[in-house]
């Protein structure tokens, strides 16, 4: 059974710093990994999607990376702003079609 | 940019009554989903719907659950019998392809409240 794990749990950052989350999985014959945000309230936005095959991916200031052999993905967040608040989840496809295992989540506090 | 829109946003029940909570995915998508999150706790996944049918399901999604595309547009999850427990989150996500290349896209949830 694949488990995901998310590490901080909380962060809290001044505004302007580089910063990285962390995901881990168990299983590393997954078919993607994504990166989401959650605000308050709200649904889940997808900031980033990884395929196995790659090793990492770019958007803006996000930067993806994956490591299938050792079960690990980061989630680089460059220059963070006040408006990147928010918790940030890690999901893991894998272990048959289309089924998919979340993280717990690392929620992010950017102080101005 | 177009997107998953959920009704309502917030469902009051009584407990043993049934609940039809309603998603319409985006227009041109053609895998859909539904997940649940419990207050404090992880997203979970429920079930993905491809070609009006369940294509995959996890342990949660039992006999009291059901999803149906009654039309070209709405995508339900119906609830028979609530428990307590059932109180959460739900989320309606779509994608356009098989979720190994392309990514999902959510609504913003109705919030599920079982008295």
């Amino acid at each position: 059974k694949q488990e995901v794990t998310q590490i901080p749990a909380a962060l809290s950052v001044p505004e302007g710093e580089n910063l990285v989350l962390n995901c881990s999985f168990t299983d590393s014959a997954i078919y993607n990994l994504q990166w989401f945000r959650q605000d308050p309230g709200k649904g889940l936005t997808s900031l980033l999607l990884i395929q196995s095959s790659q090793r990492e991916q770019t958007s803006g200031r996000l930067n993806a990376s994956l490591d299938k052999s050792s079960g690990r993905s980061t989630l680089y967040i460059a220059a963070s702003q006040p408006g990147d608040s928010a918790t940030y989840l890690c999901a893991v496809f894998s272990g048959g079609y289309q089924k998919v295992t979340f993280g717990t989540g690392t929620k992010l506090q950017v102080i101005p | 940019e177009p997107e998953v829109t959920q009704t309502p946003s917030h469902q009051v029940t009584q407990m043993g009554q049934e609940v039809i909570l309603r998603c319409v995915p985006i227009s041109n998508h053609l895998y859909f989903y539904w997940y649940r999150q419990i207050l404090g706790q992880k997203v979970e996944f429920l079930v993905s719907f491809y070609n009006n049918e369940i294509s995959e399901k996890s342990e949660i999604f039992d006999d009291q659950f059901s999803v149906e595309r009654p039309d070209g547009s709405n995508f339900t999850l119906k609830i028979r019998s609530t428990k307590l427990e059932d109180s959460a989150m739900y989320f309606c996500a779509s994608s356009v392809d098989y979720i190994s290349n392309q990514p999902q896209h959510f609504g913003d949830g109705t919030r599920l409240s079982i008295l």
